[in-house]
């Protein structure tokens, strides 16, 4: 089946560490996408990339940094210097033509202990 | 970054009834989009609006992109307790097919039974 999946469901990060989330799609899709989400609010844009080898800060990348080596993945990894990384965090993607129409993965949720 | 204004905040109605959500904005979108998630699960798309005033269907759902092109409404008739989840408006800017969606902060329904 196509799709977009996540990994891990939970991750939970010490201080001072950095952790990555790993994002994968089997639809062919040239654009990616990772959001933040927390609770009560709407989903808010860290990073995107419409194309291998590049991707382009969203509104909240401080702290968060991004590859995209593979048409297939974009993984996330937040770093130390996020200082508030207790989230949802929800990958998706859309063809290069309908960028707008995104389909997301079922998330990964990141705890500090 | 900006958000959409998405209302009701919550909604608790009785199984069977119909319900009315709506999204509105200050600036201009060429694209609008309805999202239910789940808890603990991804944001699954439901309905994708492309031009001023078009109405679409999905089942008992019923989205429109208002002619204004500042807001969109969801109606949802004869409820299920199936349709218990938060939903979620977005929308993209002019000019278009950035992928840079802008979300509202979602309505809660819950269905009783």
């Amino acid at each position: 089946d196509g799709g977009i999946t996540q990994s891990p469901k939970y991750l939970f990060r010490k201080e001072g560490q950095n952790v990555t989330l790993s994002c994968e799609q089997n639809l062919n899709h040239d654009a990616m996408y990772w959001y933040r989400q927390d609770p009560g609010q709407g989903l808010r844009l860290i990073y995107y990339s419409q194309i291998v080898n590049d991707f382009q800060k969203g509104d909240i990348a401080e702290g968060y940094s991004v590859s995209r080596e593979k048409k297939e993945s974009f993984p996330l990894t937040v770093t130390s210097a996020q200082k508030n990384p207790t989230a949802f965090y929800l990958c998706a993607s859309s063809t290069w033509t309908s960028k707008e129409t995104q389909y997301f993965g079922p998330g990964t949720r990141l705890l500090v202990l | 970054g900006q958000q959409l204004n998405q209302s009701p905040q919550s909604m608790f109605i009785q199984e069977g009834e119909d319900v009315s959500m709506n999204c509105t904005s200050s600036s201009i979108f060429n694209t609008w989009l309805w999202y239910k998630q789940d808890p603990g699960e991804g944001p699954v798309l439901l309905i994708a609006l492309y031009k001023a005033g078009e109405l679409t269907s999905n089942g008992r759902l019923t989205a429109q992109f208002g002619t204004t092109r500042k807001d969109s409404f969801l109606n949802i008739s004869a409820s299920i307790p199936s349709d218990v989840g938060i939903y979620f408006c977005a929308g993209q800017r002019r000019p278009g097919n950035t992928g840079k969606l802008i979300f509202g902060q979602g309505t809660t329904l819950q269905v009783k039974p």
